[in-house]
């Protein structure tokens, strides 16, 4: 079965510090890799993804993401937290091959980041 | 200009009655899809539509009808709503069905049954 897990419900950082978000996933074949933020009362809107190619993927915001094939990971990280990158975050998932545009989201992790 | 739109933002309504969320987009897209997130947060897909074409049906009861009228819109219609609807309905778009087209999703309608 497909699946996405992101392990931590919560992440607390200081501002100004790293921040690492984790997501590692299960998939049939090679996987297609999203990264999503969403804004208290606001849609999701589009990060980052690992189509193929490079491991590292550079997004919108100062974020980046790093894909693991041995470990099953693609974990999202900042080089220095804003106060405002406060939100929940999701990863996503679908396999390169068969299906369609399905998308098998994380449970979230709300990242918290403290003045 | 907004590009994924939904309406209404907030439908509070009782069990039984039947209600419709519409949805468009403006980014020419191909694709559209209709998510459910629940209390927790939980996003699931419920359908999606390729230029009018039903391409993806989850398991949801069939007293929930989507509706294309063209590849612009995709509406969500609800009958005998029940305790259990109450959620945030999500419409989102991709340019294809194509599996490494990013997502853009709407802000979201909140429906509460009550």
């Amino acid at each position: 079965a497909q699946s996405v897990a992101q392990p931590e419900d919560q992440v607390n950082v200081a501002e100004g510090n790293p921040l690492t978000v984790k997501c590692t996933y299960s998939v049939s074949g090679n996987p297609y890799l999203f990264w999503y933020v969403q804004y208290p009362n606001r849609g999701l809107q589009f990060l980052l993804k690992y189509i193929t190619g490079d491991n590292l993927v550079k997004g919108s915001y100062g974020f980046e993401a790093e894909f693991n094939k041995s470990q099953t990971s693609f974990h999202l990280k900042k080089p220095s937290a804003l106060v405002s990158d406060s939100a929940l975050y999701f990863c996503a998932v679908r396999p390169s091959r068969g299906g369609y545009n399905k998308l098998i989201f994380g449970a979230g992790t709300r990242l918290a980041v403290h003045p | 200009d907004t590009a994924v739109s939904q309406t209404p933002k907030y439908l509070v309504t009782q069990m039984g009655n039947d209600k419709s969320i519409k949805c468009e987009q403006n980014l020419g897209h191909d694709t559209m899809y209709w998510y459910k997130q629940d209390s927790k947060k939980f996003l699931k897909i419920m359908f999606s539509y390729n230029n009018k074409e039903l391409i993806i049906n989850e398991t949801v009861p069939n007293r929930f009808s989507p509706k294309s009228p063209d590849k612009a819109h995709l509406n969500l219609h609800i009958n005998s709503l029940e305790l259990g609807d109450s959620a945030v309905y999500f419409c989102a778009s991709s340019q294809s069905s194509s599996s490494y087209n990013e997502q853009f999703f709407g802000p979201g309608t909140r429906l509460t049954v009550l």
